[in-house]
């Protein structure tokens, strides 16, 4: 088990375009988080599934935001028509349950251009 | 006002040092965790913590649930620590995280 994986790394995108990013957790983890991270700040929450129910989403995740975790397994976010704000790191982590250790991806740094 | 809330923000530090980072939050919590943010993005849970405290080597970490207080000490501080520290606390089943703490050790 090599841990949290996400891909791309890096995502450099036109404005308008839309973009998918992949998250695999760590295989026997039930709860898989996205995060946004925006330079000199802490992550920020986006949402969080629980095996494959999306059970929250963040008033940051707008109708053009939306996520996946079709098989309790890999997650994919995707971004609809983006836009320049849209550009941050976006962090994928798991754990085993909630209340448990998080373990984080590397995260896919998105430019909007 | 954040609901979590770092001091110091920034924090410079001669190899040796001892060094305290504080959390402050304002909501119920279930837990808190600290975490390690090097540059490139790479984030390592350092611990979690309901009550009480615990050690993992030169680390130590403290929750006061009445205060709504954490900190996290670095004994003996050395270079490679140098990195990001995150407070993020779970409020229900979501994680509020604060904006961290810059800490550089220098030799």
């Amino acid at each position: 088990d090599t841990g949290v994986s996400q891909d791309p790394r890096h995502k450099i995108t036109k404005r308008g375009q839309n973009v998918t990013f992949r998250c695999d957790p760590i295989s026997e983890h039930n709860r898989l988080y996205w995060y946004r991270q925006t330079l000199g700040q802490g992550p920020e929450f986006l949402t969080y599934f629980q095996n494959e129910a999306q059970l929250e989403k963040s008033r940051l995740l707008s109708d053009r935001f939306s996520a996946e975790r079709p098989k309790g397994s890999f997650s994919t976010l995707e971004i609809q028509r983006t836009e320049q704000g849209d550009s941050a790191m976006y962090l994928c982590a798991s754990s085993l349950g909630g209340n448990e250790k998080l373990f984080f991806g590397s995260g896919t740094q998105l430019s909007v251009l | 006002k954040n609901e979590v809330e770092q001091s110091p923000q920034n924090l410079t530090a001669q190899e040796g040092e001892f060094i305290t980072i504080n959390c402050s939050y304002s909501v119920g919590i279930s837990a808190l965790h600290w975490l390690q943010q090097h540059p490139g993005g790479g984030i390592v849970s350092l611990f979690m913590l309901s009550s009480g405290k615990k050690k993992h080597g030169r680390l130590i970490a403290t929750i006061n649930i009445q205060e709504k207080h954490s900190s996290l000490h670095i004994t003996a501080s050395h270079p490679r620590d140098s990195a990001v520290y995150i407070c993020a606390v779970h409020d229900t089943d979501k994680l509020i995280f604060g904006t961290g703490t810059r800490l550089q050790v220098f030799p």
